[in-house]
């Protein structure tokens, strides 16, 4: 079956625009992750869902970031006014989302969009 | 709060021979998974190998197992009869009660 897929692959914007990256999980996955990763660091955690909600929103950076899922599908993470330092590749994944602890399940990855903001 | 460390930033080994990615961790919590995931050139985070805390034998998967040392909080991956394709990235994560913890990686060159 279809795995991970974000859109876009490559997103090239300047300074001060607002961007929306999207992630269309594994169908059936109820649980959803953002990571951004920033040259030679590893995954810095941002947010993740269970369905429509999101019980952790602790790794946001700033109120610029902001994320939202739909009908337990499709996520939307957008950033406000962006600057240079928010250049960085954006990792989605799902999971089962069982209803065991968040940190627990197998993630499944997507491609990921590389985010560069001149 | 939990934290990983991977103390490798770059390590080779010769096609067909064995190589050891090491891990260390810390956390508070009692029961924990373990992870390895690979990132090659395509950027897509593959799982390699799982290893729940409480379960004591050793995880293993193919030509990848793991050295898990749960009171040394060490949780190294072996890598044996390493092929060209093993070479990328390897992260070792770390979670729970709480979203997973990514080291910063070790990048793995294979030589032919």
């Amino acid at each position: 079956g279809a795995g991970v897929s974000q859109s876009p692959s490559n997103k090239v914007t300047e300074k001060g625009k607002d961007v929306e990256l999207r992630c269309d999980p594994i169908s059936g996955h109820t649980a959803l992750y953002w990571y951004r990763q920033s040259l030679g660091q590893g995954l810095e955690f941002l947010i993740y869902f269970q369905g429509n909600s999101a019980p952790d929103k602790s790794g946001l950076p700033s109120d610029r970031f902001s994320a939202e899922r739909t009908g337990g599908s499709v996520s939307t993470l957008t950033i406000q006014r962006t600057q240079q330092e928010d250049s960085a590749v954006y990792l989605c994944a799902s999971s089962l989302g069982a209803g065991g602890p968040v940190g627990t399940d197998t993630q499944y990855f997507g491609p990921g969009t590389r985010l560069t903001v001149l | 709060a939990q934290t990983v460390t991977q103390s490798q930033p770059e390590m080779s080994v010769q096609e067909a021979e064995t190589v050891t990615l090491s891990c260390t961790y810390d956390t508070s919590e009692s029961d924990y998974y373990l992870f390895w995931y690979k990132q090659p050139p395509s950027r897509q985070m593959i799982l390699v190998i799982r290893q729940e805390a409480y379960k004591q034998q050793n995880a293993t998967e193919n030509r990848f197992s793991v050295n898990f040392q749960k009171a040394a909080k060490s949780f190294s991956l072996k890598i044996s009869d390493s092929q060209l394709g093993d070479a990328a990235m390897y992260f070792c994560a770390l979670g729970g009660n709480t979203p997973l913890v990514f080291g910063k990686g070790t990048r793995l060159s294979v030589i032919a």
